[in-house]
């Protein structure tokens, strides 16, 4: 399995634009989760699935940011419209379950100017 | 929720020394502690893991520990290379919710 994968690596984009985000998790994997990663605030959970079902968005920080997963081997963070702030670099991740270790994408480095 | 505290954030060690870094937890129903490595500009990426019903695990140079008791887990690196630089995250389940990561201690390991 060549592990979860994520596009773009590198994003950049004016301000005010539409940013998406897109993850294939490792096959098999039943959840699927969204992490923003900041040096202020370290690794925050944004939003996870199981079985494609958004479970806790707890953490989406505002109506901004959305997620779906309209199947087992994909799913999109979209961030409309960006901010400035919204720089970071946000990474999915799957498991087996939500409550043992998740495999990394290799992450999405957003810069919004 | 869980709430995970980790130290130091930061630690400089020579090479071949012993480093360890701490988290401590506060549900005490939390049964699984992983621990993960970033190097820069990388992904975290799971290095060992440890289940409540062991005290310590071993693997090769690196070990975690695991006092129920006091609600703390503690990695183990032994003979620290220059390879060993980089980020290390704990991370504890809150009962069968998500894991909450520690802030991370940023290892650096001089020549």
């Amino acid at each position: 399995d060549a592990g979860v994968i994520q596009s773009p690596r590198h994003e950049v984009t004016e301000m005010g634009q539409e940013v998406t985000l897109r993850c294939k998790p490792i096959s098999g994997h039943d959840y699927l989760f969204w992490y923003r990663q900041t040096m202020m605030r370290g690794l925050e959970l944004l939003i996870y699935f199981n079985n494609n079902v958004p479970i806790d968005d707890s953490g989406m920080p505002e109506d901004r940011f959305s997620a779906k997963m309209p199947n087992a081997s994909f799913s999109t963070l979209k961030i409309q419209p960006s901010e400035p702030r919204d720089s970071a670099v946000y990474f999915c991740a799957s498991s087996l379950s939500p409550s043992v270790a998740a495999f990394f994408g290799q992450g999405t480095r957003l810069t919004v100017v | 929720g869980e709430n995970v505290e980790q130290h130091p954030s930061t630690l400089s060690v020579q090479e071949g020394d012993s480093a360890v870094i701490k988290c401590t937890y506060s549900d005490s129903a939390s049964n699984y502690f992983p621990w993960y490595k970033q190097e820069l500009g990388k992904r975290p990426q799971l290095i060992i893991d440890i289940r409540s019903n062991v005290g310590e695990k071993k693997d090769q140079r690196i070990a975690v520990t695991l006092n129920k008791t006091a609600k703390h887990f503690s990695l183990h690196i032994t003979e620290t290379q220059p390879e060993d630089s980089a980020v290390y995250f704990c991370a504890a389940p809150s009962g069968y919710s998500t894991l909450t990561f520690g802030k991370g201690t940023m290892l650096l390991v001089s020549p």
